[in-house]
């Protein structure tokens, strides 16, 4: 079946630590997207990609980095100058929209969950 | 950014139908309105989209009134199984226009 897949399910970074989570989709998707989530809160854009080698910064990207080197994955790396990562991370993907402008929908993965040691 | 406001919870019980309301007033001419659910420790799900009037799927429906400044979700009969967040976005063409806001918290009583 087709789908996003994260991993890991549960992750725990040291302090001063850097730390990747995966995201890898076979929905021949062009468009990626990273989301934070905090406890009772909304998803909050990080980076997200149109295409391959090429991404751009969200509402949150500060303390972030991702690549984009294959159409399938999205990594996302967690760096020490983020000093609050403890959060629900989610990856998606999307078609782009055509020339009729219609939004297509986000397909989404099952998360990670990271917290501190 | 075209930013939504949503109840922030409601109640409900098996059997019912359900409303919830989303309020979006500065909607650009060119976004779509779409409605995702997300349960816990789970990644959100699609459920359903539209640009005007009403929209219908296996699982609900859309009513967006002639102004676009506001749009209702309607879950037919919902189950214990439908209690989730729900979040109500608008955007179009330039995705990143995407902005969840807190969404609905949906509670299914017996």
């Amino acid at each position: 079946d087709g789908g996003i897949t994260q991993s890991p399910k549960y992750l725990f970074r040291k302090e001063g630590q850097n730390v990747t989570l995966s995201c890898e989709q076979n929905l021949n998707h062009d468009a990626m997207y990273w989301y934070r989530q905090d406890p009772g809160q909304g998803l909050r854009l990080i980076y997200y990609s149109q295409i391959v080698n090429d991404f751009q910064k969200g509402d949150i990207a500060e303390g972030y980095s991702v690549s984009r080197e294959k159409k399938e994955s999205f990594p996302l790396t967690v760096t020490s100058a983020q000093k609050n990562p403890t959060a629900f991370y989610l990856c998606a993907s999307s078609m782009l929209s055509g020339e009729d402008y219609e939004s297509q929908p986000q397909h989404f993965g099952d998360g990670t969950r990271l917290s501190i040691l | 950014l075209a930013k939504t406001t949503q109840p922030i919870s409601m109640d409900s019980y098996e059997g019912q139908e359900v409303n919830i309301t989303c309020s979006h007033n500065n909607i650009a001419t060119n976004d779509y309105i779409t409605w995702y659910q997300q349960f816990p420790s789970q990644g959100p799900r699609f459920i359903i989209q539209g640009y005007k009037t009403k929209v219908t799927n296996e699982v609900a429906s859309l009513f967006i009134p002639a102004d676009r400044k506001s749009s209702t979700l309607s879950l037919p009969r919902v189950s214990l199984s439908d209690t989730a967040v729900y979040y109500c976005l608008v955007g179009g063409y330039n995705f990143n226009k995407f902005y969840f806001g807190s969404g609905t918290k949906l509670n299914v009583k017996p």
